[in-house]
């Protein structure tokens, strides 16, 4: 199946600092990508979906300023969250979508903010 | 309102017998998709199986089958003859929307327990 990467796989960072998550695919070209939370034993919450080229489209609740995406290319997006503070600390995945209808998933990135 | 329900929190099943994993779901949309997901201790999110709105015929791949019963609207993913590295989390989710511009969204999950 397609791969898709994620770094870095955890970080650590002061708050009010800013933290730049990469989401790769590597074998196919991502059409589409995605960008979920996950709070421990919890579901996945869809914050945004990105398109390249073009402006993320955000879901309802979730701040464009504070989590900024950048979709550069057909295989890299990146997630930056902004000043961030102890309630961002989350697990953080990105998906990938070529043409069809599977998404990809990346192994994921455990952000923690002290 | 919830889309995804995943009524399960918690399953036990014995090794080499069967288990469904329940899910329904609830959309207005004519054209959608169902996927399962497997997300063991480590993070990662497997995909399962995929079913679509207008397939007819239950998706199969290997051990996992979705029983679609799109009347009832559920999709409950049926393991067959459980291993113990079958034990993880399990995500029923569906996508939306059209090719233009569509998005997933998951259900809670049910955490399976696979005893030997």
């Amino acid at each position: 199946g397609a791969v898709v990467s994620q770094h870095p796989s955890r970080v650590i960072c002061k708050s009010g600092t800013s933290v730049k998550i990469e989401c790769r695919s590597l074998d196919f070209q991502a059409t589409t990508m995605f960008w979920y939370r996950q709070f421990p034993k919890k579901s996945l919450m869809l914050m945004a979906t990105s398109n390249e080229g073009s402006k993320a489209t955000y879901e309802q609740g979730v701040e464009k300023d504070k989590f900024l995406i950048n979709h550069a290319s057909l295989t890299l997006s990146t997630l930056t969250v902004t000043s961030a503070h102890p309630e961002d600390s989350s697990f953080y995945i990105c998906s990938a979508r070529e043409i069809g209808e599977t998404q990809y998933f990346g192994p994921g990135t455990r952000l923690l903010v002290l | 309102a919830q889309k995804i329900t995943q009524t399960q929190p918690g399953m036990f099943v014995q090794e080499k017998e069967a288990v469904t994993l329940d899910c329904t779901y609830d959309t207005s949309d004519q054209s959608y998709g169902l996927f399962w997901y497997k997300q063991p201790s480590s993070g990662e999110m497997i995909f399962l199986i995929y079913q679509g709105s207008y397939d007819e015929q239950n998706a199969t791949e290997g051990r996992y089958s979705l029983n679609f019963q799109k009347a009832r609207k559920s999709a409950n993913l049926v393991i067959s003859a459980s291993q113990l590295g079958d034990s993880a989390m399990y995500f029923c989710a569906m996508r939306e929307g059209n090719t233009g511009g569509f998005k997933t969204i998951f259900g809670a999950g049910t955490r399976l327990f696979v005893k030997a």
